[in-house]
């Protein structure tokens, strides 16, 4: 079964918005990542937080950690029509035969000019 | 550097036929693992491993087996194929530690007729 769950399942907004994804999830993590996926493409690591964090900041992504509550988002700010995405965040437990990277069902950006 | 490298792109394979896809890192990475990306479902841990000679089993192993006889490369073999095994495959690796993100493959489109 899927580690994450994500909110909203998709999102269309207009450019120059700023687009908020959340993400549940229900085990001891490590960390907590998020990528992008372009159709058709591979996905692009964005940015890790590590499970003492609460909050972390690159360009115009933030994101944020509770880990009381299991939960995560991220925040990109004044969004482009090139952030126009799949975007999934992904829990990771690191064991000893490896690292165990679970991943949500993503959420589906749009970003219109 | 190349990354993480995938082939074939896209593969059509009759029922019953086995076959590799080919993974390969050219960046030292000692963790390596397989997912399948199916629609609605996100992506889903096949098989991963931690270096040469280690390997452990996934959320969704049946069907698929896996051998890491170096740290380069990690190819997944399909045994006999079978229709549920239409999907997307990615390959992705990341150096050994407890926070860093991984890289992914740019992905090989299985169609199983």
């Amino acid at each position: 079964s899927q580690q994450g769950e994500e909110d909203p399942q998709a999102l269309s907004i207009q450019e120059g918005e700023n687009a908020t994804m959340n993400c549940s999830y229900k085990t001891s993590i490590n960390n907590l990542q998020w990528y992008r996926q372009n159709s058709g493409r591979g996905l692009v690591h964005l940015i890790l937080i590590r499970s003492n964090e609460r909050e972390k900041h690159s360009g115009r992504l933030r994101v944020t950690l509770d880990t009381s509550k299991k939960s995560s988002s991220l925040l990109i700010t004044a969004s482009r029509a090139a952030d126009t995405a799949s975007y999934f965040c992904a829990t990771d437990a690191v064991e000893t035969s490896g690292s165990r990277l679970t991943f949500g069902e993503g959420t589906q950006l749009t970003v219109n000019p | 550097n190349a990354g993480v490298t995938q082939t074939p792109k896209f593969q059509v394979l009759k029922t019953g036929q086995s076959m590799t896809l080919q993974c390969a890192q050219d960046m030292n990475h000692e963790y390596m693992s397989w997912y399948r990306q199916d629609p609605g479902m996100g992506l889903r841990l096949i098989h991963y491993s931690v270096g040469a000679g280690i390997t452990d089993q996934g959320e969704v192993p049946n069907g698929y087996n896996v051998s890491r006889s170096t740290t380069e490369d990690f190819p997944l073999r399909l045994l006999s194929a079978a229709p549920s095994q239409t999907s997307v495959y990615f390959c992705a690796s990341r150096r050994r530690g407890l926070n860093y993100g991984y890289t992914f493959g740019s992905g090989t489109r299985l169609t199983v007729v």
